[in-house]
């Protein structure tokens, strides 16, 4: 158990619709990660919040958004969704800013478009 | 630019059997970092190594042992004697310290299968 914790596992629901789904990192880790995995794209980092700012961005669609909140829980915002958002989304956390340091995956939230 | 490659999409081994997975990685800085995650069946991914740029030097755990060639920018991982419980697909990753924040670049995974 790595101590981070993603709600929900499972969801399933239909394109046009919108998801959001919650993280609750580790205690004491500042920084949060979504990253999304699927069969064609891999493993796909997000973005990162440290301490509830945003430190770094990678390929998320604009349709996608995310927010850290004052007890450090993250939550990923998912609009619009099409048939090809259908992945696998992690969130990780770590103590620092994650230069050099590991990272803390939860188990995922399986995201299916219908 | 930056990228990781895994070019064993699969490998299956007989139980007992050393296996090493091949990791290639390509970047502009002279310091990074290099990790190694699994991730079992059941979908979590858990972390089995760090390295940075500066520490050539192999590391072992247990059954496990790693290989940086700076030269060769390459990061083998070697599981010695395998068992049925490493089944799984092993992902290896680069972080650039030149990076705003903890982006890691991912390959693509190999899955290993551990037959009995």
């Amino acid at each position: 158990d790595s101590g981070v914790t993603q709600t929900p596992k499972h969801l399933i629901t239909a394109t046009g619709q919108r998801v959001t789904l919650r993280c609750s990192p580790r205690s004491g880790d500042l920084s949060v990660y979504w990253y999304q995995q699927s069969l064609d794209q891999g493993l796909q980092f997000l973005i990162q919040y440290y301490n509830g700012e945003e430190r770094a961005k990678g390929n998320i669609l604009e349709r996608f958004s995310a927010q850290q909140f004052p007890d450090l829980h993250s939550e990923l915002n998912l609009s619009s969704l099409e048939l090809g958002d259908s992945a696998l989304y992690f969130c990780a956390s770590s103590v620092g800013q994650g230069r050099d340091g590991e990272l803390f995956f939860g188990e995922g939230s399986r995201l299916t478009v219908l | 630019a930056q990228k990781v490659t895994q070019a064993q999409t699969e490998i299956s081994v007989v139980e007992k059997e050393d296996v090493t997975l091949d990791c290639v990685y390509e970047t502009r800085d002279t310091t990074y970092y290099l990790f190694w995650y699994k991730q079992p069946p059941s979908g979590e991914l858990v972390f089995l190594i760090r390295r940075n740029s500066f520490d050539e030097q192999n590391e072992i755990s247990g059954r496990y042992s790693w290989n940086f060639q700076k030269s060769t920018s390459s990061f083998n991982f070697t599981i010695t004697a395998s068992q049925v419980v490493d089944s799984a697909v092993y992902f290896c990753a680069l972080s650039e310290a030149r990076n705003q924040g903890g982006k890691l670049i991912f390959g693509q995974g190999t899955e290993l299968s551990v037959k009995p």
